[in-house]
C-alpha cells in the first residue's frame, strides 16, 4: 500500500526552527518528486516546495530562503527544514508524491495525513 | 505565477442535486488541471487529473470538463458523502503550482 506519515510538528517560538519528516512505503521517494503542500487554519492549499527525482529543489517564493527540502534516500524519507519562522507559517504541512508522468500532469497523490505546525510565542 | 479562481466560493445543495464548479486560469494551462475533494480534518484526495480524467476509485458521478484557461468539476447526483470542500489547481509543467481558493459545498 502506498502510504505517507509525516512528523515533526508542534509548537514553535517566531524565529525559531523546526524539521518535518515524511515516511514513505509502497514507493521509493528518490525515484519519485515530492512535495510540500501547507493550509493555514481556515484557508486553501499553498505548494511550498519540491523535489525532484534528480535532486533539483523549487520553493514558492513566500519561504524561499528559509526552509530547505531534502530526502535521505536510505529512509525512505522526506524532510523539510524550517528556519526563521513566523507566525504566517502557521499551518498543516502535507507531503505528496507528485505526478510526472505526461498522461496526468503534476498533480499530489497520494497525501500524507498532515502534520500541524504552530508559530507563536 | 498562474493564478486559479474558483466559483461559486459556496453552494448550499441537496442530496441528488447537480453541482457544477468553476475554475479559471489567469493564462491557459492547455488540459493539466486536477480537482481535489477534502473533508474536515482530512489530507486532500485527488478526483480528476488531465481535466477531465477520473482517478481511479472515484465514482462515475464526478466528471470534468474544459481546457485552456475554463475548467469545470460536475457532480451529477450529489450524495452526502460529497459534502466537503473541492480545490482545482494547475497541474502544469513547472513550479509554482496553485490552487483555486476552494468551494465548498454545505447541505441545503
Amino acid at each position: 500500500e502506498v502510504q505517507l506519515v509525516e512528523t515533526g510538528g508542534g509548537l514553535i517560538q517566531p524565529g525559531g526552527s523546526l524539521r518535518l519528516s515524511c515516511a514513505a512505503s509502497g514507493f521509493t521517494v528518490s525515484s519519485n518528486y515530492m512535495s510540500w503542500v501547507r493550509q493555514a487554519p481556515g484557508k486553501g492549499l499553498e505548494w511550498v516546495s519540491v523535489i525532484y527525482s534528480g535532486g533539483s529543489t523549487y520553493y514558492a517564493d513566500s519561504v524561499k530562503g528559509r526552509f530547505t527540502i531534502s530526502r535521505d534516500n536510505s529512509k525512505n524519507t522526506l524532510y523539510l527544514q524550517m528556519n526563521s519562522l513566523r507566525a504566517e507559517d502557521t499551518a498543516v504541512y502535507y507531503c505528496a508524491r507528485v505526478g510526472m508522468s505526461i498522461a496526468e500532469g503534476h498533480v499530489f497523490d497520494p497525501w500524507g495525513q498532515g502534520t500541524l505546525v504552530t508559530v507563536s510565542s | 505565477d498562474i493564478q486559479m479562481t474558483q466559483s461559486p466560493s459556496s453552494v448550499s445543495a441537496s442530496v441528488g442535486d447537480r453541482v457544477t464548479i468553476t475554475c479559471r486560469a489567469s493564462q491557459g494551462i492547455s488540459s493539466w488541471l486536477a480537482w481535489y475533494q477534502q473533508k474536515p480534518g482530512k489530507a486532500p484526495k485527488l478526483l480528476i487529473y488531465a481535466a477531465s480524467s477520473l482517478q481511479s476509485g472515484v465514482p462515475s458521478r464526478f466528471s470534468g470538463s474544459g481546457s485552456g484557461t475554463d475548467f469545470t468539476l460536475t457532480i451529477s447526483s450529489l450524495q452526502p458523502e460529497d459534502f466537503a470542500t473541492y480545490y482545482c489547481q494547475q497541474a502544469n509543467s513547472f513550479p509554482p503550482w496553485t490552487f483555486g481558493q476552494g468551494t465548498k459545498v454545505e447541505i441545503k
